[in-house]
């Protein structure tokens, strides 16, 4: 059963231009939020997380966007840079265990000149 | 730091052959993982550890072993390889669970086909 559904699959946006990324999800009791970026032949890392008692987290030109009542988040990607281009994973934790994230099916992101 | 560590990079094996994935970290984290990202799957875990000695299984551990006998190392084990296992294998570890303040940090994978 997938928990956090991702959309689009794929994206491609010009140098400046905002790059928005979906994800939706089930389960009410998930705690935080959190968003993996992963270069090609790299593992993911965090990029930005927000916890689900805020509507709005900024770091940067990356803003992530709660909707609670409609179980949504978003990411947000201002000024998009060629540097900018790879996958991007929306995840939640597992409720009740640890070290359990589950993720989206991923969104490659190019950023073109 | 090294962080995660993950060997081999590349591998290739035929069905019927096993094999172990090494893991390894060095920041004292107490919970790692096992993660296999396929296109268009995203990231799924296989397994994982909450401390030395205990383990538990994710989302798809068929096919898969694994054992934590030090808070360094967490090993995966193919025991009879299947081309279904053809996959990107992340190692993942957490300081005290994957929780806000706590995120996972990745391996860079090992590239794994079965023929």
């Amino acid at each position: 059963q997938q928990q956090v559904k991702q959309s689009p699959q794929s994206l491609i946006v010009q140098k400046g231009g905002i790059s928005i990324i979906n994800c939706a999800y089930e389960n009410t009791a998930f705690d935080y939020f959190p968003w993996y970026q992963q270069f090609p032949g790299k593992g993911p890392a965090l990029l930005i997380a927000i916890r689900p008692d805020v509507s709005e987290k900024k770091e940067g030109r990356f803003t992530i966007s709660f909707n609670k009542s409609a179980k949504q988040f978003s990411l947000h990607i201002m000024d998009s840079q060629p540097g900018d281009s790879a996958t991007y994973f929306c995840a939640a934790p597992t409720t009740g265990t640890a070290s359990k994230l589950t993720f989206g099916t991923g969104t490659r992101l190019q950023v073109t000149l | 730091n090294a962080g995660v560590t993950q060997t081999p990079k590349f591998q290739v094996l035929k069905t019927g052959q096993s094999m172990t994935l090494q893991c390894a970290q060095d920041m004292n984290h107490e919970y790692m993982s096992w993660y296999r990202q396929d296109p268009g799957m995203g990231l799924r875990l296989i397994h994982y550890s909450v401390g030395a000695g205990i383990t538990d299984q994710g989302e798809v551990p068929n096919g898969y072993n694994v054992s934590r006998s030090t808070t360094e190392d967490f090993p995966l084990r193919l025991l009879s390889a299947a081309p279904s296992q053809t996959s990107v294998y992340f190692c993942a570890s957490t300081k005290d669970g994957s929780s806000y303040n706590s995120p996972l940090h990745f391996g860079n994978g090992t590239r794994l086909t079965v023929t």
